[in-house]
């Protein structure tokens, strides 16, 4: 079964700040991973992804994600942190259940906080 | 592109009575939806796979005569609260699923059963 961890529940930077999010994921086969960001009392909105292309994903918004397989992780950076990224941000892998489309199992979610 | 909608995005309803949410993709056909539930400060669960024409796939402990799912088309997934009581009020959340498994989510849906 595939799992993600994410590290820290609440994380506080200070704006202007680099920004790093923590994912550990957990999976028997080569994963499927995203990241996405979540603003209050809405859905959700897809920063960026890993399918087994380049180990380095750069998505909206500034952020970036590095997949290591030798550290099952997939961190979620930003140079350089704006107070309109104050959110909840949330790590996923897809489930691999056998045939047909899968589900994605999500970690606890990362608030991230910005201090100005 | 990728867009999907909920309707409502609101709903309080009584105990006992059943609600309907809609889930559809504007500018895409997605032949599989996916239904998530999210509790307050909490993260997403998968309900159910939703796919257009077919009975849905339901996650273990998810009731499928409470929770009534149906895709008949290629844009658009219902999901009906039947017989709603308090513990099942949450935050629905629906997603697409468009090329290359990126799932496009929705707004999503605030339930409160009084």
């Amino acid at each position: 079964a595939q799992s993600v961890t994410q590290l820290g529940s609440h994380v506080s930077v200070s704006e202007g700040a680099l920004v790093l999010l923590r994912c550990n994921y957990s999976s028997s086969v080569p994963p499927y991973l995203f990241w996405y960001v979540q603003y209050p009392n809405q859905g959700l909105q897809l920063l960026l992804k890993y399918t087994s292309a380049a180990t380095l994903v750069k998505g909206i918004n500034g952020f970036e994600a590095e997949f290591k397989k030798s550290e099952t992780s997939f961190h979620l950076t930003k140079p350089s942190a704006h107070m309109s990224d104050a959110a909840e941000y949330f790590c996923a892998v897809i489930r691999k259940s056998g045939g047909g489309a899968d589900g994605l199992t999500f970690g606890k979610g990362t608030h991230l906080i910005i201090q100005p | 592109g990728a867009v999907v909608s909920q309707h409502p995005s609101r709903v309080i309803c009584k105990s006992g009575t059943s609600v309907k949410i809609e889930c559809r993709s504007l500018d895409f056909q997605a032949t599989t939806m996916f239904w998530y539930r999210q509790f307050p400060k909490q993260s997403l669960m998968l309900m159910a796979t939703s796919n257009e024409g077919s009975k849905a796939t339901y996650e273990q402990g998810v009731e499928k005569d409470k929770f009534l799912i149906n895709h008949a088309s290629l844009t658009l997934s219902t999901l009906t609260v039947t017989s709603a009581h308090p513990e099942d009020s949450s935050f629905y959340i629906c997603s697409a699923l468009g090329n290359t498994d990126t799932q496009y989510f929705g707004p999503g849906t605030r339930l409160t059963v009084l």
